[in-house]
């Protein structure tokens, strides 16, 4: 069974474009969550996604969003970029919707904002 | 003050040790904990999860979870170059998708 998936791997921005990453994930799997991996804050939860509606959201700031589609892919979306959105974007995927229910992790995007 | 912490090392240690990894958190309400591993240029990926004050034993890994302390540790046994990886704590609420993560700390197994 192939793993999550995401695209790009690699992406270099500058300030104030926007970005969208995309996630595919397991087959199967229906619930989608972001991160976000620094080295000053380690991983932070951006939003998570089930059947196409947003059920919790972390604290940052309203310029991230995301969707989820029918057939449960992901795309997260930073606007107007900042040069502390620099990180590695990591979404996870699992069956069901709950901690209990065991999240697999992407690669994750490398995004560079200069 | 994050809800999790973790002394984010770096940790080297040589073949065969034991290896220890310590992680606090302050939220109460926290009642699942993972541990997951996470090479470089990779994603994490779960070792082992917990619900309960205890051990929980796989092969050579160990997970201790003391609530009373509000604290949560990782053993491994006979060390190897292979487990040489940023190692990351993490805590849930029952029924939240949500995880809060510990920064990580970086383990190097020397051989």
């Amino acid at each position: 069974k192939a793993g999550v998936t995401q695209t790009p791997r690699y992406l270099i921005k500058t300030r104030g474009q926007q970005v969208t990453l995309s996630c595919s994930p397991i087959s199967g799997h229906r619930s989608v969550s972001w991160y976000q991996q620094t080295p000053g804050q380690g991983l932070q939860f951006l939003f998570e996604y089930f059947s196409e509606t947003q059920r919790n959201k972390g604290n940052f700031p309203g310029r991230f969003s995301g969707r989820q589609f029918s057939n449960s892919r992901s795309e997260m979306n930073v606007s107007t970029l900042e040069l502390g959105d620099s990180a590695l974007y990591l979404c996870a995927s699992s069956y069901e919707r709950g901690v209990e229910d065991t999240q697999y992790f992407g690669p994750g995007t490398r995004l560079t904002v200069l | 003050q994050k809800e999790v912490e973790q002394d984010p090392g770096p940790l080297s240690v040589p073949e065969g040790a034991i290896v220890s990894l310590n992680c606090t958190y302050s939220n109460s309400a926290f009642q699942y904990f993972m541990w997951y591993r996470q090479y470089s240029r990779k994603g994490p990926e779960l070792l082992m999860y917990t619900y309960s004050s205890g051990n929980k034993e796989d092969g050579r890994f160990t997970a201790q979870v003391d609530k009373s302390s509000k604290y949560i540790s990782l053993f491994i046994r006979d060390s190897q170059p292979s487990d040489s990886a940023t190692y990351l704590c993490a805590a849930a609420n029952f029924g939240n998708e949500k995880l809060t993560f510990g920064t990580g700390t970086r383990l190097t197994i020397i051989p």
